[in-house]
């Protein structure tokens, strides 16, 4: 069975940073992409970012690009999300997920998500 | 950017059909993936390359998508389909190729 389960959130003050992992199990880690998406509370669904399996291409999203960073570890079948310069309007619950590739896929499953608070 | 824009809500009754519409420009050239989201739980996939179901997912799940618009229909529709529902596409027309995700739907079961 795949499981994901997402660790590192908490509470931060504007500008802050904050690094995400998501550890994986039940399949080949480094066969697949890795994506975060994230649910603000209340509000929808908002794509942040994707890693291919080897990590040598990743993509985000305009509103994340520039401040924060994915990366993995296949090693330890570790996914992570360095987020800095944090805003207010990060604050969301983050999910990793499973995709099949890096781009046309979709993504399933998901982690049980981790939540990011962004408040002074 | 690329927009995909859904209806906020859908009201149906037990034993009816419920049609979710997802739009956007030309989406009938994109590759469409639908999302179960029950309260308090994590999103589901129910309907990926717009039209395949994952293991475990009923028949009554389906989808379409041509033209400007892409269609979940989830026939006689249960109690336990109550939940919000999203589309999601990729928008590779760009160096920077995006995930974007529907503005989701809340389906009501009567």
């Amino acid at each position: 069975e795949v499981q994901l389960a997402e660790s590192g959130g908490g509470l931060v003050q504007p500008g802050g940073s904050l690094r995400l992992s998501c550890t994986a199990s039940g399949f080949t880690f480094n066969k697949y992409a890795m994506g975060w998406v994230r649910q603000a509370p209340g509000k929808g669904l908002e794509w942040v970012s994707i890693i291919s399996g080897s990590g040598a291409d990743t993509n985000y999203a305009d509103s994340v690009r520039g401040r924060f960073s994915v990366s993995r570890d296949n090693s330890k079948n570790t996914l992570f999300l360095q987020m800095n310069s944090l805003r207010p309007e990060d604050t969301a619950v983050y999910y990793c997920a499973k995709s099949q590739h890096l781009v046309s896929s979709w993504f399933d499953p998901w982690g049980q998500g981790t939540l990011v608070t962004v408040s002074s | 950017s690329y927009e995909l824009t859904q209806p906020p809500s859908v009201s149906v009754a037990p034993g009816k059909t419920a049609r979710i519409t997802c739009g956007g420009n030309n989406i009938g050239s994109k590759s469409v993936h639908w999302y179960q989201q029950k309260p308090g739980q994590v999103p589901v996939l129910v309907i990926f390359y717009d039209n395949d179901r994952p293991s475990g997912i009923p028949e009554r799940f389906s989808g379409s998508n041509s033209g400007n618009t892409a269609t979940l229909t989830i026939s006689r529709v249960e109690a336990g389909d109550e939940a919000d529902y999203y589309c999601q596409v990729w928008d590779g027309d760009s160096d920077h190729p995006q995930g974007v995700f529907g503005t989701g739907t809340k389906v009501t079961v009567l």
